[in-house]
């Protein structure tokens, strides 16, 4: 059975740091695009980071040189390594694998969300 | 990056009630559409992938079509446990992007 686990979340002052953790079983993150989506409270969807092949990742442009993809292998795990947190990062972020061999071909197991809170 | 849009933001139907949700790119984006569901509280359920094929465990009464840029999702007969959100995203190119979804409501 596939489950995806994160875990990490909570409440963080603007400028702090948080790292996410996403513990899967039932396939392996290594043969896998895997990503991160957060949304926040009342609103849609967005998509924060990739990890995928060789270590090769992407970005937001939102979140780009302040957060950070990457995976253990050997604990099938996914981080997500948040830093210079703003109140606009407030949000439940969930851990998504990708059933395809590019970022977005379709998410289609997802963890049940971390909640991270940026305020003061 | 390419703005998806949704239509409408919310609809109000009856179980039973065929429902029709509407999807836009801001540029053609072929066939590289998917479709989820959300519950409250819950994370999204991929339904629909590259515009038209079914998810593997999806009622058949969930449908996709379209392509270019204009997409729709089709629940051919609404039932009690389909009351949610539905959010579109594009696959074309990177990043990823969501419409702003559409909730569906007990009428």
């Amino acid at each position: 059975e596939v489950q995806l686990v994160e875990s990490g979340g909570g409440l963080v002052q603007p400028g702090g740091s948080l790292r996410l953790s996403c513990v899967v079983s039932g396939f392996t993150v290594s043969s896998n695009y895997m990503s991160w989506v957060r949304q926040a409270p009342g609103k849609g969807l967005e998509w924060v980071a990739v990890i995928y092949s060789a270590d090769s990742t992407d970005y937001a442009d939102s979140v780009k040189g302040r957060f950070t993809i990457s995976r253990d292998n050997y604990k099938d795990t996914l981080y997500l390594q948040m830093n210079s947190l703003r109140a606009e990062d407030t949000a439940v972020y969930y851990c998504a694998r990708d059933r395809g061999d590019y970022v977005g071909a379709g998410f289609d197991f997802w963890g049940q969300g971390t909640l991270v809170t940026v305020s003061s | 990056d390419i703005q998806m849009t949704q239509t409408p933001s919310s609809l109000s139907a009856s179980v039973g009630d065929r429902v029709t949700i509407t999807c836009r790119a801001s540029q053609s984006i072929s066939s590289y559409l998917n479709w989820y569901q959300q519950k409250p509280g819950k994370a999204p359920n991929l339904l629909i992938y590259a515009a038209s094929s079914l998810q593997s465990g999806v009622p058949s009464r969930f449908s996709g079509s379209g392509s270019g840029t204009d997409f729709t999702l089709t629940i051919s007969s609404l039932q009690p446990e389909d009351f949610a959100t539905y959010h579109c995203q594009q696959s074309y190119s990177s990043p990823p992007t969501f419409g702003g979804g559409t909730k569906v409501e007990i009428k």
